[in-house]
C-alpha cells in the first residue's frame, strides 16, 4: 500500500492528451512539492518534472505538472509511442522523521 | 555528465549481509546528499534511506522497514556511497539505485539515477 495514491493504468491514442492523478495528505502533498518520474521498461527512473510543475533540461514542453492541495497531476500532451511506460509521483513526508514517499506508479499504454 | 554506478547485488540467504557500493562521477559528490531507492520486482518504488552531505552534517535518515538492519555511509575519498544490508529478510529482495537528492526548501528531489544493482534474498 503505497502512501501516495495514483491509478495503476491510464492510456490513450497517439496525439491524445492522457493525465495522470496522484492523491497524497498534508503530511507529504499538503505541504510539500510535487516530482514526477519516468520508467521506461527495463530502465531505472528518470526525474521528469520537479518542484511541482518545473522541467529538468531535455524533458519536452509536451509533459506537464500541477498541484492543488493534497493532490497533484501530471498531463502528457500529443501523446507519443515513446510514452509508454510506468509513471510515479514522490513528495517528501514531514511526519516521524521524514522520509520520501510514492505513488504505487501508473502504467501508461499508448493504444 | 553525472554517472551512477551501483554494485555488490547478488543472491543471498536470509539472515545474511551484503554491501552495495555506488561509484559517483560528474558532479562533487562531496556536497551532495545521496539515498537509496529500491524497486521490488514487479514493483513500485520505495524509499530506503540517505545520508547528507559533511557539511551538512552527514547524518543519516532510514525507512521504518529497514531501520536498524540497513548502515548508509560515505567515502568521499573515494567519490563513493555504501549500503550495508544486515539481517536480510526475503522481501528485501529488489533492484537498489543509489540517486543523488537536492533539498533547498521548498523544493526537493532525487535527481540522478544509477542503473540499479539486483539483490535477491532467497534460501
Amino acid at each position: 500500500q503505497s502512501v501516495l495514491t495514483q491509478p495503476p493504468s491510464a492510456s490513450g491514442t497517439p496525439g491524445q492528451r492522457v493525465t495522470i492523478s496522484c492523491s497524497g495528505s498534508s503530511s507529504n502533498i499538503g505541504s510539500n512539492t510535487v516530482n514526477w518520474y519516468q520508467q521506461l521498461p527495463g530502465t531505472a527512473p528518470k526525474l521528469l518534472i520537479y518542484s511541482n510543475n518545473q522541467r529538468p533540461s531535455g524533458v519536452p514542453d509536451r509533459f506537464s505538472g500541477s498541484k492543488s492541495g493534497t493532490s497533484a497531476s501530471l498531463a502528457i500532451s500529443g501523446l507519443q509511442s515513446e510514452d509508454e511506460a510506468d509513471y510515479y509521483c514522490a513528495a517528501w513526508d514531514d511526519s516521524l522523521n521524514g522520509f520520501w514517499v510514492f505513488g504505487g506508479g501508473t502504467k501508461l499504454t499508448v493504444l | 555528465e553525472v554517472q551512477l554506478v551501483e554494485s555488490g547485488g547478488g543472491l543471498v540467504k536470509p539472515g545474511g549481509s551484503l554491501r552495495l557500493s555506488c561509484a559517483a562521477s560528474g558532479f562533487t559528490f562531496s556536497n551532495a546528499w545521496m539515498s537509496w531507492v529500491r524497486q521490488a520486482p514487479g514493483k513500485g518504488l520505495e524509499w530506503v534511506g540517505r545520508i547528507k552531505s559533511k557539511t551538512d552534517g552527514g547524518t543519516t535518515d532510514y525507512a521504518a522497514p529497514v531501520k536498524g538492519r540497513f548502515t548508509i555511509s560515505r567515502d568521499d575519498s573515494k567519490n563513493t556511497l555504501y549500503l550495508q544490508m544486515n539481517s536480510l529478510k526475503t522481501e528485501d529482495t529488489a533492484v537498489y539505485y543509489c540517486t543523488t537528492e537536492l533539498s533547498v526548501w521548498p523544493i526537493a528531489y532525487l535527481d540522478y539515477w544509477g542503473q540499479g544493482t539486483l539483490v535477491t534474498v532467497s534460501s
